[in-house]
C-alpha cells in the first residue's frame, strides 16, 4: 500500500513565522502535490511537483513555496505565515502516467493554527 | 478553464435510504472523472473513477455513470450506512497536465 505520510498532524505557529510542512512518499512516485481544505472552497491546489527540483505553481502559490530536492520528500514552506494560512494542507502523490488513470494518494493533512 | 460543480450539502439520510450527490463537469475534451471520499480525521482516498463516456466506476456498492451528453457523473448508492458518513468529492482530471480539478466536497451523515 501506497503510505503518504506528513510529519505532523497539527501546527500552532505565530504571525510572520516562517513554517515548514513536510510530506514523504514511499511509492517511488513521480508526481507530488500540496493542497489546502477549507470548508466550503474544497480543495485548492497551491503548488505540484513533476520530478526532482521540477516545481509548478497551482490556483493559489501566493505566500507559499516548495522544495524537492529528493523524490520522496516535498516540502511546502510559509515564508511568513499570516492568519488567513490557517487551513488544513493536503499532500498527495501520483505515478506519471499523462492519461489520468493513475490516483492521488494523500496523507492524513496537518492541520495549521496562524495566530 | 477545467471546473467541477457538486451538490451542495450537507446531506443526512437514514440507514438504508438512497444515495444521490449529484456532479457537473466544464472541460475541453473528455476528461477522466473520480470521486473521492474523506473520512473523518483522514485524507482523501479514491472511491471510483470512469476514463471514457458511458463508462460506469462502482466500488464498495457506489456507482457513478460518465454522462458525456449531460457532462455529469452522478454517485449514487442504493442503502447507505453508518460508516458511509464522510465527505464526498468529485474530481476531473485535466489533460495535458498531472493535475485534478476538485468539487468543493458534499458532506454526509448517515444516522442508524
Amino acid at each position: 500500500d501506497v503510505k503518504v505520510t506528513q510529519s505532523s498532524r497539527y501546527l500552532v505557529k505565530r504571525t510572520g513565522e516562517k513554517v515548514f510542512l513536510e510530506c514523504v512518499q514511499d511509492m517511488d512516485h513521480e508526481n507530488m502535490f500540496w493542497y489546502r481544505q477549507d470548508p466550503g472552497l474544497g480543495l485548492r491546489l497551491i503548488y505540484f511537483s513533476y520530478d526532482v527540483k521540477m516545481k509548478e505553481k497551482g490556483d493559489i502559490p501566493e505566500g507559499y513555496s516548495v522544495s524537492r530536492e529528493k523524490k520522496e520528500r516535498f516540502s511546502l514552506i510559509l515564508e511568513s505565515a499570516s492568519t488567513n494560512q490557517t487551513s488544513m494542507y493536503l499532500c498527495a502523490s501520483s505515478l506519471a502516467s499523462g492519461l489520468g488513470n493513475s490516483p492521488l494518494h494523500f496523507g492524513n493533512g496537518t492541520r495549521l493554527t496562524v495566530t | 478553464g477545467d471546473s467541477v460543480t457538486q451538490m451542495e450539502g450537507p446531506v443526512t439520510l437514514s440507514e438504508e435510504a438512497f444515495l444521490t450527490i449529484n456532479c457537473t463537469y466544464t472541460a475541453t475534451g473528455y476528461p477522466s472523472l473520480f470521486w473521492y471520499v474523506q473520512y473523518p480525521g483522514e485524507g482523501l482516498q479514491l472511491l471510483l473513477k470512469a476514463t471514457k463516456a458511458d463508462d460506469k466506476g462502482s466500488n464498495k456498492g457506489f456507482e457513478a455513470t460518465y454522462r458525456k451528453e449531460t457532462t455529469s457523473f452522478h454517485l449514487e448508492k442504493g442503502s447507505v450506512q453508518v460508516s458511509d458518513s464522510a465527505v464526498y468529492f468529485c474530481a476531473l482530471f485535466q489533460g495535458g497536465s498531472e493535475k485534478l480539478v476538485f468539487g468543493k466536497g458534499t458532506k454526509l451523515t448517515v444516522n442508524p
